[in-house]
């Protein structure tokens, strides 16, 4: 069975720009989660989806948006890309809501 | 915000049991102790969780103290590969979000 797999693994963006990270989950999971991991914050929760719709959101700016399509995947979107952007974009799968997440190996933002 | 204690730091010699303590002295009757670890440069990697009864899966061992204030992981054999950062998170059932603190950095040493 394939894990979560994010692409892209690696990117870099300026300043202002936007980027749209996309996440594939486990075959058969319909819960998507997006967490943000930097050094001086740790891991922080961005939004859950399930079936196509957000049922939670973290404390992050109207900058990061998300969305999840009919087949599971889930797309987040950050706008305006600030310095402070720049961290490992975690994505998460699960069953149901049990609390066992399935993380894949994260997108690397850098803003330069 | 994360409701846990865990101790920054920790050592141990590969192949003797790993015991990482947790505190969670507010834990509520609803929330479930969940462990994970993620390995340098990876993902975040489910271990185990538990209400109130001892649990183990073929990972580690999770005790929880009978008033639940506080609770142990077990890495019975550590290995050089069990080299990680270890969150305990406490979790209600049925929320959507896993709120990790700062964890402990275990580090086995040959």
């Amino acid at each position: 069975k394939a894990g979560v797999t994010q692409t892209p693994r690696y990117l870099i963006k300026t300043r202002g720009q936007q980027v749209t990270l996309s996440c594939s989950p486990i075959s058969g999971h319909r819960s998507v989660s997006w967490y943000q991991q930097t050094p001086g914050q740790g891991l922080q929760f961005l939004f859950e989806y399930f079936s196509e719709t957000q049922r939670n959101k973290g404390n992050f700016p109207g900058r990061f948006s998300g969305r999840q399509f009919s087949n599971s995947r889930s797309e987040m979107n950050v706008s305006t890309l600030e310095l402070g952007d720049s961290a490992l974009y975690l994505c998460a799968s699960s069953q149901q809501n049990t609390g066992e997440l399935f993380f894949g190996e994260g997108s690397r933002l850098t803003v330069l | 915000d994360a409701k846990t204690t865990q101790p920054p730091s920790m050592d141990c010699a590969e192949g003797r049991a790993a015991n990482l303590p947790c505190n969670h002295s507010t834990i509520s009757g609803n929330e479930y102790v969940y462990w994970y670890r993620q390995i340098h440069s990876q993902g975040p990697q489910y271990i185990i969780h538990g209400l109130k009864n001892n649990e183990t899966n073929e990972m580690a061992s999770l005790i929880i103290t009978e008033d639940r204030k506080s609770s142990t992981l077990i890495l019975p054999h550590a290995t050089l590969r069990d080299t990680a950062v270890y969150y305990c998170i406490v979790r209600v059932a049925g929320d959507y979000k896993l709120s990790f603190g700062a964890g402990t950095t275990v580090t086995v040493r040959a």
